[in-house]
């Protein structure tokens, strides 16, 4: 069945460096959507991709879109302790009617 | 804006109990969905509906029924809980359909753990 990959699934950066997570999707998306969960609490969307080659930027955060829409990815720029959190990708199956999330990527930052 | 809020937020079961978990929204969304979390393997979707008196199957829907009579609220039940449904339970809902433009909403989590 359709799947969406999420790599690395830990990631421990020292303050200040920077930080990416890569997410691959077994079929080409309509669009892609990432989500970021603090330790403790639920899912909080971020940014939706829909276009081919889409490059977004939220402050810090930068979201890009795969030319052949199979691939996604978010790097922060040099990274605070409030990044900590798992960051999630999510696209949709091939019926649309269903989100398929990664198995996330787990964010520590240390001071 | 209470937006999407989720009862009990803990809950305790002994094997082969039942019980019901209650998802409500304020936002009038329509589609509605119960996700479960579990350490290393992301959110897995159990069952969802896409309207009042609708529901389907998700990817992991088996031990699970639900049911969605009033729009606002969804319901996931467990008829005999079984210690591998020990898991964070989330709700959420989205204005529109999934796939097409819709963010999810989540409501905070229900912690279930099955004896």
């Amino acid at each position: 069945g359709q799947q969406v990959m999420q790599i690395p699934q830990y990631q421990h950066v020292q303050e200040g460096e920077d930080f990416t997570t890569y997410c691959n999707s077994s079929t080409t998306l309509s669009n892609i959507q990432w989500y970021k969960q603090r330790p403790g609490g639920h899912p909080v969307f971020l940014i939706q991709l829909v276009k081919s080659g889409e490059v977004k930027k939220q402050k810090r955060l930068t979201f890009q879109f795969g030319e052949a829409k199979k691939n996604s990815s978010l790097h922060i720029t040099a990274t605070q302790t409030t990044d900590v959190g798992t960051y999630f990708c999510a696209g949709p199956d091939n019926q649309g009617g269903k989100l398929i999330f990664g198995q996330g990527t787990e964010l520590s930052v240390k001071p | 804006n209470a937006g999407v809020t989720q009862t009990p937020k803990f809950r305790v079961l002994k094997t082969g109990q039942s019980m019901t978990l209650l998802c409500a929204q304020d936002m009038n969304h329509e589609y509605m969905y119960w996700y479960r979390q579990d350490p290393g393997m992301g959110l897995r979707l159990i069952h969802y509906s896409v309207g009042e008196g609708t529901t389907a199957k998700g990817e992991v829907p088996d031990g699970y029924n639900v049911s969605r009579l009033k729009k606002q609220n969804f319901l996931l039940g467990l008829e005999s809980a079984a210690p591998s449904q020990t898991s964070v339970y989330f709700c959420a809902s989205s204005p529109f359909r999934t796939g097409y433009s819709g963010e999810l909403f989540f409501g905070e989590g229900s912690r279930l753990t099955v004896l």
